[in-house]
């Protein structure tokens, strides 16, 4: 089965400051990967989105970058991080060869930004 | 405009009880499919249940179900003999565009907040 893990789960940082979050996901080969950012009391906003090593779309023109390095690894960055980065952030996977499409969300990281 | 319109902030239901949470949609692809989520206290986002626009029958799975009202563009999430453990965010999302074409992206409601009442 398919599992997919965030770190960390709970971050404080000062404004000003770098940023790394890592996802990885096991038991599945080249899906489809996805940074979302939530607000406190709002809905999910997609930030990045990736088909395949390499290859990452940016929704939102922002301070935040995304990379992958490996199939199945997907890190969000920052070189210097805003107040409006704190937010709880979501990554999720997807397979267009599974009919839903459905995309499975990580347990989240919890960012404030001080 | 808003593709995805949860009209309820908040809603609250009576253990074992039916609650029905709405969703309206807005778009002008012929192919979309359309999702609801659950997020818990815990931050967790939970599948619960798909439709695809061509599916001729409403999606069931276990105690969920969709109403789907492809005329109106509605997709309301249907619990059945609600439980405490249903409380929560629920949202629901949309996919534009068929599997295997370019759009690969959800897009979400603001999400309506379950409370259940023992």
């Amino acid at each position: 089965s398919q599992t997919i893990h965030q770190w960390p789960a709970t971050l404080v940082q000062p404004v000003g400051s770098p940023l790394s979050l890592e996802c990885t996901v096991e038991g599945t080969s080249n899906p489809n990967l996805y940074w979302y950012r939530q607000a406190a009391g709002r809905g999910l906003q997609l930030l990045f989105y990736s088909v395949g090593i390499g290859q990452i779309s940016s929704e939102v023109p922002q301070n935040l970058s995304a990379s992958r390095p490996q199939d199945r690894q997907f890190i969000l960055s920052s070189k210097k991080l805003l107040l409006s980065d704190s937010g709880f952030y979501l990554c999720a996977w997807g397979r267009l060869a599974v009919s839903t499409d459905t995309q499975y969300f990580g347990p989240g990281t919890r960012l404030t930004v001080l | 405009a808003q593709k995805i319109t949860q009209t309820q902030p908040g809603m609250f239901v009576q253990e074992k009880e039916a609650v029905t949470l709405d969703c309206t949609y807005d778009t002008s692809d012929p192919s979309y499919g359309l999702f609801w989520y659950k997020q818990p206290s815990s931050g967790e986002m939970i599948f619960l249940i798909y439709q695809g626009s061509y599916d001729q029958q409403n999606a069931t799975e276990g105690r969920y179900s969709l109403n789907f009202q492809k005329a109106r563009k509605s997709a309301n999430l249907v619990i059945s003999a609600s439980q405490l453990g249903d409380s929560a965010m629920y949202f629901c999302a949309m996919r534009e565009g068929s599997s295997g074409g370019s759009n690969y992206k959800l897009t979400f409601g603001k999400g309506t907040l379950l409370t259940v009442n023992p």
